[in-house]
């Protein structure tokens, strides 16, 4: 069975950092891309980061570009968020998700329980 | 980037009626895929690929589109269906998802 199990999280200080982790079992993580995806409290879903299977590429959304970095072990079968100049608009669940393709056109088929990340003085 | 658009923002069916839900892209996609949310849950993946149901998905789910429009419909409402469903699209950066169809039962 497929299992994504975000942990860290918490309440942190505007300008800060903060790292948080996705440990993922029941298939081989090192053949698969693997997202981060957040949640603004009772507003939609929103991509953040992306890496791929062996962790030689990533990809960002603009507003986190510079800020965020994902990194993944695949010995430890472990995707990461590092978060750094965090600001309020940051404030969200953050989901870890795999990236499947079954054609060129990706999308997340599994979903981590979230991690939830208050960014408030 | 290509904005998607859903519609309704808000409905409500009852049971046994067919429920159809749209989601507009900007420019055209190639594939559209949909995420089934219920209050308190990480999203599920729903229908990949336009038109394939996710595993454990009831029949009574389909997908179907093409080029800036795509629909998910129900043929028969059931009140496990109440949920938020968003649809998402990668066929240019950056991966991008409508802001969702709150689908609630009367």
């Amino acid at each position: 069975e497929v299992q994504l199990v975000e942990s860290g999280g918490g309440l942190v200080q505007p300008g800060r950092s903060l790292k948080f982790s996705c440990a993922a079992s029941g298939f081989t993580f090192s053949d698969y891309a693997m997202a981060w995806v957040r949640q603004a409290p009772k507003k939609g879903l929103e991509w953040v980061a992306t890496i791929i299977y062996d962790g030689s590429s990533t990809y960002y959304r603009d507003s986190v570009k510079g800020r965020f970095t994902i990194s993944r072990d695949n010995a430890k079968s472990t995707l990461y968020l590092q978060m750094d100049s965090l600001r309020s608009e940051d404030t969200a669940t953050y989901y870890c998700a795999r990236l499947m393709y079954t054609t060129d056109y990706p999308y997340f088929d599994y979903w981590g329980q979230g991690v939830m990340v208050t960014v408030s003085s | 980037e290509i904005v998607l658009t859903q519609s309704p923002t808000t409905m409500a069916a009852s049971p046994g009626e067919k429920v159809t839900l749209t989601c507009r892209a900007s420019s055209s996609v190639s594939y559209m895929h949909w995420y089934q949310q219920k209050s308190g849950a990480s999203p599920k993946l729903w229908i990949y690929d336009t038109s394939n149901r996710a595993s454990g998905v009831p029949n009574r789910f389909s997908g179907s589109g093409s080029g800036t429009s795509y629909s998910l419909t129900i043929s028969s409402m059931e009140t496990e269906d109440a949920a938020t469903y968003y649809c998402q699209q990668w066929s240019s950066n950056p991966f991008t998802f409508g802001s969702g169809t709150k689908l609630e039962i009367k």
